[in-house]
């Protein structure tokens, strides 16, 4: 089993729909990531976080240390949201152990 | 404005040959790792370094080598024993002692024919 699961792992959504992406994981950790990849490759920090929540923008990132849960909400989703969306958790030893993946496409 | 410049974006190599890839960071960053991705899967680290002149193994570093001769470059040869070199590869780098979160580079992406 991955210590970090993400689902779903293929999301298609219509233009203006609200976004959910999940991620669960097994370990202790000291932070956890949401990064965002376009088709290109580079790839791009969202949001680090250890409790909470926080907003960027259209971006919402929750997470639950107790649960071990954390979520990528997008509000008023728009075709150039469209990319893969990478859930990482920093372990104890500060080393990153990564999600697969979310691939979203929003069509106009 | 500080950041990682990783170069080059896309590379090709006859295979066999080795192939090096850049990584430089001029955030005054300790630590710099060394991801590959395939497709599908998450990203997965093949070396790290803490410090100067010091590199660790990670998950999968069969097939490659690092140095770590200036603390604002990391680079990493994909040599000709990479059974399945063709994939993505991302640069990072962080501070070592506090947990700050990472910087990425942009990648890159290599293609062995």
């Amino acid at each position: 089993k991955n210590e970090v699961e993400q689902s779903p792992q293929n999301l298609t959504a219509q233009e203006g729909e609200f976004i959910t992406i999940n991620c669960s994981y097994s370990v202790g950790i000291s932070a956890l990531h949401w990064l965002q990849q376009h088709p290109g490759g580079g790839i791009v920090s969202l949001f680090m976080l250890s409790s909470g929540k926080k907003k960027h923008g259209r971006l919402i990132a929750t997470i639950n240390i107790q649960e071990k849960h954390s979520s990528l909400h997008i509000t008023a989703s728009h075709p150039r949201d469209s990319a893969v969306y990478i859930c990482a958790v920093a372990d104890s030893n500060y080393q990153l152990i990564w999600g697969a993946g979310t691939k979203l496409i929003i069509k106009p | 404005d500080g950041g990682i410049t990783q170069s080059p974006k896309y590379l090709f190599r006859k295979e066999g040959q080795n192939v090096t890839l850049s990584c430089e960071q001029n955030l005054n960053h300790d630590a710099m790792y060394w991801y590959r991705q395939d497709p599908g899967q998450g990203l997965r680290l093949i070396y790290y370094s803490q410090i100067v002149n010091d590199f660790q193994k990670g998950d999968i570093a069969e097939g490659y080598s690092v140095s770590r001769e200036k603390k604002e470059s990391f680079p990493l040869t994909v040599t000709s024993a990479q059974k399945n070199p063709t994939a993505f590869y991302l640069c990072a780098s962080s501070i070592w002692n506090r947990y700050r979160g990472y910087t990425f580079g942009s990648g890159t992406r290599l293609t062995v024919v």
